[in-house]
């Protein structure tokens, strides 16, 4: 079956500086999307990417689609404590509406 | 203002036991899931439902089941419980298609 891989599982950045995230799929993707948990809460929806090659800006963070449509990555700049918290990864495949979840970075801040 | 709210928020219960999750939406949303979330799993499909009467299994669907028998609930019940079914569940619910899912707050479950 489907499976997206999300790397690295955590990430413990320094307040201020830059990290990535990378999400793979086993599979060519129709749209991908991303969710943040902050800790005890539950998912929210972040953005979703569907072009191949697709870049989208949030403030500080900057999503991207493969140009095959089997990969993505979110980029967060200038990290600040309020980035605290697990990004997730979600890909559904042509025709299909479910999700495939990544396993999650879970992000913590050194102030 | 829409939601989808699940009960009840923590359980905790005994092996061998029939319980059941509730997951309730007003957003009028035709698709619903059930998740479960453990640690280095990330979220992963039990059931969904794309409307009332319809229903799917997902990757881990053994031991769970789900009804639907109008548009706002999507119950989800452990059979006969296990110590592997300790878990915390999301229900989610969307308009369709590949549109955004909306979360609710969760349900931690404990089997003992």
């Amino acid at each position: 079956g489907q499976q997206v891989m999300q790397i690295p599982q955590y990430q413990h950045v320094q307040e201020g500086e830059d990290f990535t995230t990378y999400c793979n799929s086993s599979t060519t993707l129709s749209n991908i999307q991303w969710y943040k948990q902050r800790p005890g809460g539950h998912p929210v929806f972040l953005i979703q990417l569907v072009k191949s090659g697709e870049v989208k800006k949030q403030k500080r963070l900057t999503f991207q689609f493969g140009e095959a449509k089997k990969n993505s990555s979110l980029h967060i700049t200038a990290t600040q404590t309020t980035d605290v918290g697990t990004y997730f990864c979600a890909g559904a495949v042509p025709n299909d509406y479910k999700l495939s979840f990544g396993a999650g970075t879970t992000v913590t801040v050194r102030a | 203002d829409a939601e989808i709210t699940q009960s009840p928020r923590h359980k905790i219960t005994e092996t061998g036991r029939q319980v059941t999750l509730a997951c309730h939406q007003t957003w009028n949303h035709n698709n619903m899931f059930w998740y479960r979330q453990d640690l280095g799993h990330g979220l992963r499909l039990i059931h969904y439902s794309y409307g009332v009467q319809d229903t799917n299994k997902g990757e881990v669907s053994d031991g769970y089941s789900v009804s639907r028998s109008n548009t706002e609930d999507l119950p989800l019940t452990l059979e006969s419980a296990a110590s592997s079914q300790t878990s915390v569940y999301f229900c989610a619910s969307n308009s369709g298609g590949n549109q955004p899912q909306h979360f609710g707050d969760g349900t931690r479950l404990s089997i003992l």
